[in-house]
């Protein structure tokens, strides 16, 4: 069985400051892991994905995280905020293999402050 | 490539009614899933196929939900006798096999029942 857990709901920064939204996961298989970012009233955008290899990977927007085994974590930064940047920010895992359904984590929601 | 489309939109509905939303994902995927987004909350697992086949659902779909697949192409889901607790945001997304590439979302079908 695979979960997620987003901590805390909600996250602000300033413009150009640091983004870190943290994801942790638990799985009882090595795992497929992704982050999606959510506009209100609009649907799921994926912002990148970790399959195999390269433990870093970079996302559109600027956006990276780092797949960290040892920690079981999958963190999202970005080094300067855009205010762009605010929506709903959401972790996601899901088993290698033939049954690949998504679990979510509750999500992140990101305010940037002029 | 023109996406996932879902259809209706929005749809609001009187409680005990029954209604049906669409889903075309994109022509060369597989695989076909259906969440469920209540406010506040990341996007639950609710049935998934592979071509026309359905092979798994959710202990989340009671009996009054049916999703169907018909010829491996578009997808309805089916709430019949709808409850207040049933509005939320219903998400369909596309895979392609084994969905390493990650999913693509529809911008989803938003149902309220009054």
């Amino acid at each position: 069985a695979q979960s997620v857990t987003q901590l805390g709901s909600h996250v602000s920064v300033s413009e150009g400051a640091l983004v870190l939204l943290r994801c942790n996961y638990s799985s009882s298989v090595p795992p497929y892991l992704f982050w999606y970012v959510q506009y209100p009233n609009q649907g799921l955008q994926l912002l990148l994905k970790y399959t195999t290899g390269a433990t870093l990977v970079k996302g559109i927007n600027g956006f990276e995280a780092e797949f960290k085994k040892s920690e079981t974590s999958f963190h999202l930064t970005k080094p300067s905020a855009h205010m762009s940047d605010a929506a709903e920010y959401f972790c996601a895992v899901s088993p290698t293999g033939a049954n690949s359904k998504l679990t979510f984590g509750k999500g992140i929601t990101l305010s940037v402050r002029p | 490539d023109t996406g996932v489309s879902q259809d209706p939109r929005h749809k609001i509905t009187k409680r005990g009614q029954n209604v049906t939303f669409r889903c075309d994902p994109i022509s060369e995927h597989n695989r076909l899933y259906w969440y469920r987004q209540t406010l506040g909350q990341g996007p639950e697992f609710l049935t998934y196929f592979q071509n026309e086949a359905q092979l798994e659902k959710s202990r989340l779909l009671s009996d009054r939900f049916s999703a169907e697949r018909p010829k491996g192409s578009f997808s309805t889901l089916e709430i019949q006798r709808t409850e207040q607790g049933d509005s939320a945001m219903y998400l369909c997304a596309s895979s392609r096999l084994a969905g390493e590439d990650g999913y693509t979302f529809g911008s989803g079908t938003r149902l309220t029942v009054v």
